[in-house]
């Protein structure tokens, strides 16, 4: 079945370092990918997405580029921030019913 | 336009109590997913509604769950004589019905705690 790994936290980085949040999948067919933030204590909000190869999904310098070849969906930004903390989950979706497959999640700290 | 709206936000039953939750989609949207999130770990998928439907209920417990999306009001998940491994929090997202976006938009979540 349909899977997504992403890899192992939590991460804990200084403001205005670079980000890069690994995350592979498998999957039949041609899945969307999504990268979705949890603040705490609230839901999960979507950042970015990606709906086939080569694609780019970007939001608030946030970017993800969808690699077929690799089956990857790597999370990166160029500087982080504090208020950028947060858990950060890699999904697919596919098939016609459009169920999320997550991964489980990374947390990020960012330390002024 | 009010988002995917869940409540209680917070629900605490003891042991062989029942626990519903509400869930609200955003205005026309018809698609409703629940999903539970135990400690430490990501969101798995529950089950599928529309309208009066259940269209996919592959990740729903055999027993004691069980979910509806009716004509009129919110979706409901239902567990029936909670146990403690039921304490999680259960999040509802919601999709409009044009199959050209299959963006799903999350509720705030309900965190069940099971004494």
């Amino acid at each position: 079945g349909d899977s997504v790994t992403q890899m192992e936290g939590p991460v804990t980085l200084s403001e205005e370092a670079f980000l890069t949040i690994n995350c592979t999948y498998t999957a039949t067919g041609y899945p969307s990918l999504f990268w979705y933030v949890q603040y705490p204590g609230e839901g999960l909000q979507l950042l970015l997405k990606a709906t086939k190869a080569d694609d780019k999904g970007s939001n608030k310098g946030f970017e993800a580029t969808y690699r077929k070849e690799t089956t990857s969906f790597h999370l990166e930004k160029g500087s982080v921030q504090v208020s950028d903390s947060a858990v950060y989950f890699c999904a697919l979706s596919s098939g016609a019913n459009s169920k999320l497959t997550f991964g489980k999640g990374i947390t990020l700290s960012v330390r002024p | 336009n009010a988002g995917v709206m869940q409540n209680p936000r917070h629900l605490v039953r003891r042991r062989g109590q029942e626990a519903r939750l509400r869930c609200s989609p955003m205005k026309g949207h018809s698609h409703v997913y629940w999903y539970r999130q135990l400690p430490e770990e990501g969101l798995k998928f529950m089950v599928y509604l529309q309208k009066e439907n259940i269209i996919d209920e592959s990740g729903m417990p055999k027993e004691r769950f069980s979910a509806e999306f009716p004509k009129e009001g919110p979706s409901i998940l239902r567990i029936q004589q909670v146990v403690r491994g039921d304490s999680a929090a259960y999040f509802c997202a919601s999709s409009p019905p044009s199959r050209a976006s299959d963006t799903q938009y999350f509720g705030p979540g309900t965190r069940l705690t099971v004494l």
